[in-house]
């Protein structure tokens, strides 16, 4: 069955970008959408954004400015990217894939990845 | 945009059944029918356990339903299990802008 596994630095520093990747198994990353939420301590889920079509892409409006999922699809993986990280980005990252096609019908998740922003 | 309104807490006794609700807008929740439910337990991944609004994923449990009126999206578990115990969060697609909103999350005690 499909799996995700996200990797990336679990400590980033204050202004520098963030950057996360998200590896799919048992199954193709060329169909469904893929996105991207998180979770900040103690708190609740927040929708990143999703890719999907192998390049269209939809964003949070308020994380637009700072946001770029993009997909490899020769190494069945997409990437998460967020640019000038500040404390309130610290959060358990995770990715998933929607079974629905209307993009929020998150069905597979990855076990999730803290991040924490910090000097 | 923002988050779609859910109670902070509910509870219930075991056997009881229980609903939390979600309220949102005409441009999300009240548009189509698109509301998403996920289950999380503590230091777990949440898990899908409706989609579109009513549909039920394979081995999800038929004790849990979904349902829609206006802008108010529902779940309802019915015959409570100690195992139920966990944050709930609803989910929508929303129309203007084409993004996801989540709400604030419930947390559901039984008793």
């Amino acid at each position: 069955q499909v799996q995700l596994q996200e990797s990336g630095p679990g400590l980033v520093k204050p202004s520098e970008t963030l950057a996360l990747t998200c590896t799919v198994s048992g199954g193709s990353i060329s169909s469904h959408y893929w996105s991207w939420i998180r979770q900040p301590p103690g708190k609740g889920l927040e929708w990143i954004g999703y890719i999907y079509d192998i390049g269209s892409t939809n964003y949070n409006p308020s994380l637009k400015s700072r946001v770029t999922i993009s997909v490899d699809t020769s190494k069945n993986q997409f990437s998460l990217k967020l640019s000038s990280v500040t404390a309130a980005d610290t959060a358990v990252y995770y990715c998933t894939r929607d079974t629905s096609g209307y993009g929020n019908a998150f069905d597979i998740w990855g076990q999730g990845t803290m991040v924490t922003v910090s000097s | 945009q923002s988050a779609l309104t859910q109670p902070a807490s509910v509870s219930g006794s075991p056997g009881q059944s229980i609903t939390i609700s979600c309220t949102g807008t005409s441009s999300d929740v009240g548009t189509y029918n698109l509301v998403s439910w996920y289950q999380q337990h503590p230091g777990k991944a949440p898990k899908l356990m409706i989609y579109e609004g009513t549909k039920r994923p394979s081995g999800v449990s038929n004790r849990f339903s979904g349902s829609r009126s206006d802008n108010t999206a529902s779940l309802t578990i019915s015959g409570l299990q100690a195992e139920d115990e966990a944050d709930y969060y609803c989910c929508s697609y929303a129309v203007s802008g084409s993004y996801v909103v989540f709400g604030g999350g419930t947390n559901l005690t039984v008793l």
